[in-house]
């Protein structure tokens, strides 16, 4: 089956500075690929995603790359602020509605003021 | 409008006892999921229904293990006999159809089995 890893687990960032997480996933069928941010005490919270048909996306201050070939996926804050401090999580899914999200460990992002 | 609620927030229990949680998906969302998320990890599938019947339960650990769906809507997780290792987050997450790619996902219910 699916097996998505994500790097770094941790990532610290001076305020205004950019932060970058990183993915690959396995299963070459995969074709969507969400982003989550999950706050202390709180559930995940969908903050971007891409399809497998697009090569990036872009969301103000978020963006997602995809590299179908070399089967990995990142995500680009800009201008990060301290509020973008928690714990991001990447995803894959082959076929949505028939098959579950995969998800990797996880990114603790701390953002420095 | 309203999202994903699980109740309770948190629930602890004794090692071989029975819990049932709760979840009410977003009003109109015919998909419904659910996972469970250990310390430090990603969440991790359990089972998914389309309307009331479970579409994939390959996700449940073992037999102690049942979720419900009767009226298509609000679904209850039962665990059996819990054992120390269930304690985690139990996730829940809701999707417009099954067709429709973006999850919705609940503040989750804690569970502590001591």
């Amino acid at each position: 089956g699916e097996n998505v890893e994500q790097h770094p687990s941790t990532l610290s960032v001076q305020e205004g500075d950019s932060a970058v997480i990183k993915c690959t996933y396995s299963d070459s069928a995969s074709n969507y690929f969400p982003w989550y941010k999950q706050e202390l005490g709180k559930g995940p919270q969908l903050i971007i995603d891409i399809r497998s048909n697009v090569g990036e996306k872009k969301d103000q201050r978020i963006a997602v790359t995809l590299n179908k070939t070399a089967k990995h996926f990142s995500l680009h804050i800009t201008e990060t602020q301290p509020e973008d401090s928690a714990v991001y999580f990447c995803a894959a899914e082959v076929n949505p509605g028939n098959t579950p999200l995969v998800f990797g460990k996880g990114t603790r992002l701390s953002v420095i003021a | 409008g309203a999202g994903v609620s699980q109740t309770p927030s948190n629930k602890v229990t004794e090692k071989g006892k029975y819990v049932e949680l709760r979840c009410d998906p977003i009003s109109g969302h015919t998909a419904l999921y659910w996972y469970r998320q250990s310390l430090g990890q990603g969440p991790e599938f359990l089972i998914y229904f389309q309307g009331t019947g479970a579409a994939d339960d390959s996700g449940l650990p073992n037999d102690r293990f049942f979720a419900v769906r009767p009226e298509g809507s609000v679904s209850t997780l039962k665990i059996q006999r819990t054992e120390r290792g269930d304690s985690a987050v139990y996730l829940c997450a809701s999707s417009q159809t099954s067709a429709s790619y973006e999850q919705y996902f609940g503040p989750g219910t804690r569970l502590t089995v001591t």
